[in-house]
């Protein structure tokens, strides 16, 4: 299965400031990465998918980059309801597998 | 609006079993293939099992290959995961989760989760 190393796993900034969330995988994933968004209450939240293409409703503040076995989620101008989990996922190949996980906070 | 709503979740003891349903609203159910994804207390996001639209195309995580099975009514617009032989590794909240169409490893609407305990 292709693990995948999720950085940093708490992240904490103020809204209106700009984050990256990293993403590695074991071995080349090509530009299949996936995003999601967790909040406590909510359906999880699908933000970007082969590496950079933005799901429909995701706000253009959020970006996704990267290839073969380096990835990062972007996040400008933080808005409030952007804290929460994030989970990166490569969709590459069976088994789907999920990073840890990213928890952003409020600082 | 696409809805998922996931029941039949609950307390079992290891060993017995216990079946989820899934109801889908809100879009052609018969045309998306469907997952379940699960999460421990506390921990991160783990696959488990998907099925295409027709039913055709079925994989599992090997961690539930041989215990769980995902099976579909497309009649009744709903997804099911029969599990057997639990364990208590297998305590988690379990999501339904719909495939992105033409994506089949991306899942772009999920349900808020059935809770099973095994215990």
């Amino acid at each position: 299965d292709v693990q995948m190393t999720q950085s940093p796993s708490n992240l904490a900034a103020s809204p209106g400031e700009s984050v990256s969330i990293n993403c590695k995988a074991s071995k080349s994933i090509s530009k299949y990465l996936a995003w999601y968004q967790q909040k406590p209450g909510k359906a999880n939240k699908l933000l970007i998918y082969s590496g950079s293409t933005l799901q429909s409703g995701t706000p253009s503040r959020f970006s996704g980059s990267g290839s073969g076995t380096d990835f990062t989620l972007t996040i400008r101008n933080l808005e409030p309801e952007d804290f929460g989990l994030y989970y990166c996922q490569q969709h590459n190949e069976y088994p789907p597998t999920f990073g840890s996980g990213t928890k952003l906070e409020i600082k | 609006e696409v809805q998922l709503v996931e029941s039949g979740g609950g307390l079992v003891q290891p060993g017995r079993s216990l079946k989820l349903s899934c109801v889908a609203s809100g879009f052609t159910f018969s045309n998306y293939g469907m997952n379940w994804i699960r999460q421990a207390p506390g921990k991160g996001l783990e696959w488990v099992a998907y099925i295409s639209s027709g039913s055709s195309y079925i994989y599992y995580a090997e961690t539930v290959k041989g215990r769980f099975t995902i099976s579909r009514d497309n009649a009744k617009n709903t997804l099911y995961l029969q599990m057997t032989s639990l364990r208590s590794e297998d305590t988690a909240l379990y999501y339904c989760a719909r495939t992105l169409f033409n994506y089949p490893r991306v899942m772009d609407a999920w349900g808020q989760g059935a809770s099973v305990t095994v215990s």
